[in-house]
């Protein structure tokens, strides 16, 4: 049971390049989440999915997108890197149950030059 | 929105007893989550707590009053690999259950 799993681990970006992170869960879980995290500042939410097909903007959800094509991934993108998406990235799920703690990935490490 | 208080660190001794605390205002509440997270690592859930009271589950144990917006962590017998940041999270009431988290509270366990 691999739960939640993110790709790339660490990846350096120059300011003006795009990139897609990726997000898989194999629990069958309803809620996915991106969420960034900075010296700090603790873990902010980027953009959330409900279900298949849906997606929602969360706290700081400026030069980010995101897609659900499939239930069990939730895409990532940045269109335009700037020095400031210099963060950890984590995904997370959850079921819909009130009391289901959010899964988290591993973590992207991402840095913007 | 959600605010949500907690010390930034902490310092005990291996075989102690400590208490992290939380404070948050909220507009919405439907349960408050204690997750561990090590350093480089992702964060892992510890304990959930919807109703007052106490939660225990073996040497953690987690506490909730709603009406005065407070939660504790209460952390017995300090292993050296207790040593980690503690994040305090309240989940909303929304139909995506978001969870907005505080800052994190980084405890260092001395021998």
């Amino acid at each position: 049971n691999a739960g939640v799993t993110q790709t790339p681990k660490f990846r350096v970006l120059k300011t003006g390049q795009s990139m897609t992170l990726l997000c898989a869960q194999d629990m069958n879980h309803e809620y996915m989440y991106w969420y960034r995290q900075d010296p700090g500042m603790g873990l902010r939410l980027i953009h959330y999915s409900v279900g298949e097909g849906t997606t929602a903007k969360g706290e700081v959800p400026d030069g980010y997108n995101v897609s659900r094509l499939k239930k069990q991934n939730f895409l990532l993108g940045l269109e335009s890197a700037a020095p400031s998406q210099t963060s950890v990235y984590f995904c997370a799920s959850s079921s819909q149950n009130y009391n289901s703690p959010l899964h988290f990935g591993n973590g992207t490490r991402l840095t913007v030059t | 929105g959600q605010n949500i208080d907690q010390p930034t660190e902490m310092t005990a001794t291996e075989g102690a007893i400590v208490q992290i605390n939380c404070t948050y205002q909220t507009s919405g509440f439907n349960g408050l989550f204690w997750y561990q997270q090590h350093a480089g690592e992702a964060p892992t859930f510890l304990s959930y707590n919807v109703l007052d009271g106490l939660e225990e589950k073996g040497r953690f144990s987690s506490f909730l009053s709603r009406s005065k917006g407070y939660s504790y962590l209460l952390l017995k017998e300090l292993q050296m690999k207790d040593s980690a940041s503690y994040l305090c999270a309240v989940r909303d009431n929304t139909n995506a259950g978001k969870s907005t988290f505080g800052d994190g509270t980084t405890l260092t366990v001395k021998p």
